[in-house]
């Protein structure tokens, strides 16, 4: 079946250093999300990617889509405390009808900044 | 603002015992979700419901069943909680089209002894 792989699983760094988690499908993707989580807290979407080759930015954040939908990226610069958290990429599994909405997330990566 | 509002936020439950996890949605999602949460295994799903009273297992339904009744409510049943089932157990809601984005519930934790 589909698989959503991310890496790295964890990565820490010092405040102010920049991080990028990586994610990569087994089948070509009609969009990808990305979700964060903080300790303690739920998966709290932060952007959908839809466009082969696209960038959206947000702040500190960069997402990419691959040109072959297969695999994206979230960069962020210059990290804070407040960046701390796991983040998850998830693509809307294959299979039409019913399945419709049912998304494969990837096991996520979880960032800590030491400040 | 999207809510979607899990019944408890810790939960302690015996071998054997039936467990009801509720999840309810302000948003008129027609789809609905239980995941777990376990640490190094992301999100697994466990049962997806598209529509009242309809269901689809999901990757890891074993132990598991649920309920839709009404579209605003999703409930996820353990018959007989094993230690096994010992987790963080997540809800969420999205809309049925393109834009599927999940608005996730504030989790339950549960814990079997």
């Amino acid at each position: 079946g589909q698989q959503v792989m991310q890496i790295p699983q964890y990565q820490h760094v010092q405040e102010g250093e920049d991080f990028t988690t990586y994610c990569n499908s087994s089948t070509t993707l009609s969009n990808i999300q990305w979700y964060k989580q903080r300790p303690g807290g739920h998966p709290v979407f932060l952007i959908q990617l839809v466009k082969s080759g696209e960038v959206k930015k947000q702040k500190r954040l960069t997402f990419q889509f691959g040109e072959a939908k297969k695999n994206s990226s979230l960069h962020i610069t210059a990290t804070q405390t407040t960046d701390v958290g796991t983040y998850f990429c998830a693509g809307p599994r294959n299979a039409g009808g019913t399945s419709y909405g049912k998304l494969t997330f990837g096991q996520g990566t979880i960032l800590t900044v030491h400040p | 603002d999207v809510k979607v509002t899990q019944s408890s936020r810790y939960l302690v439950k015996r071998t054997g015992e039936k467990v009801f996890l509720e999840c309810v949605q302000d948003m008129d999602h027609e789809n609905m979700f239980w995941y777990r949460q376990d640490p190094g295994l992301g999100l697994r799903l466990i049962y997806f419901s598209y529509d009242v009273k309809m269901k689809e297992k999901g990757d890891i339904p074993e132990g598991y069943s649920v309920s839709r009744e009404k579209k605003e409510r999703f409930s996820l049943i353990l018959e007989s909680a094993s230690t096994n089932q010992t987790s963080m157990y997540l809800c969420a809601s999205s809309w049925r089209g393109t834009k599927n984005i999940q608005y996730f519930g504030a989790g339950t934790r549960l814990s079997v002894l």
